[in-house]
């Protein structure tokens, strides 16, 4: 089982403001993962890396931005956040085992973002 | 095309009844993985059992059993003796390698209710 968490828990902010979600892991695992999702509805992948200094975008176009410096940390920055941003962010890491399937993916808590 | 369904958009019984949830799933790979996870009400998603192509093998945890059957291309989660803390969206999800090994294919969810 990973050990994988997020900060805030829970986040109000207002419109235009700058924001940073945290993870951060600590299984040693190359490959993490950016969730945006309403609760309990359809997980969007917005972003992943396959290790440090690799960041790519997911399927769901997103304002986020991301940085991989360390193998442990993958925090997500929105510069200017707005209410079309409220939603669930979650993160998740795997073990990179090279192109093949079959990788497990572990999530954190999750951060609920409310933008007013 | 890669593609998870969950036919079943919400399912409610009484607690101590058995309930099947559904998943079905289309892949052109002849190795790929299936995966079930479980987000209960506090929003994390739990990982609960990963099943590769080559084994079709039925599998039993506890009061959770799971179903593969490759001729039909499904990969059914079936609860016995469902109990209130079952309730939850229950998510299936499809990992093929090749250009998309770095994402999981999911499911749109099925919401679990289990009444007292």
């Amino acid at each position: 089982e990973a050990d994988i968490y997020q900060t805030p828990r829970y986040l109000v902010i207002g419109t235009g403001k700058k924001i940073t979600l945290e993870c951060s892991q600590t299984m040693g695992h190359d490959k993490m993962y950016w969730y945006q999702q309403d609760p309990g509805m359809e997980l969007h992948l917005i972003h992943y890396s396959y290790g440090v200094n690799s960041t790519e975008k997911g399927d769901l176009s997103s304002e986020s931005t991301v940085s991989r410096i360390r193998t442990e940390h993958f925090p997500l920055t929105l510069e200017s956040a707005r209410p079309s941003h409220t939603s669930q962010y979650l993160c998740a890491s795997s073990e990179y085992i090279g192109s093949l399937p079959g990788e497990t993916q572990y999530f954190g808590p999750g951060t609920r973002l409310l933008v007013l | 095309a890669q593609k998870v369904t969950q036919a079943q958009t919400e399912i409610s019984v009484v607690e101590k009844e058995d309930v099947t949830l559904d998943c079905v799933y289309e892949t052109r790979d002849t190795t790929y993985y299936l995966f079930w996870y479980k987000q209960p009400p506090s929003g994390e998603l739990v990982f609960l059992i990963r099943r590769n192509s080559f084994d079709e093998q039925n599998e039993i945890s506890g009061r959770y059993s799971w179903n593969f059957q490759k001729s039909t291309s499904s990969f059914n989660f079936t609860i016995t003796a469902s109990q209130v803390v079952d309730s939850a969206v229950y998510f299936c999800a499809l990992s093929e390698g090749g250009p998309r090994d770095y994402q999981l294919i999911w499911g749109a969810g099925t919401k679990l209710i289990i009444k007292p």
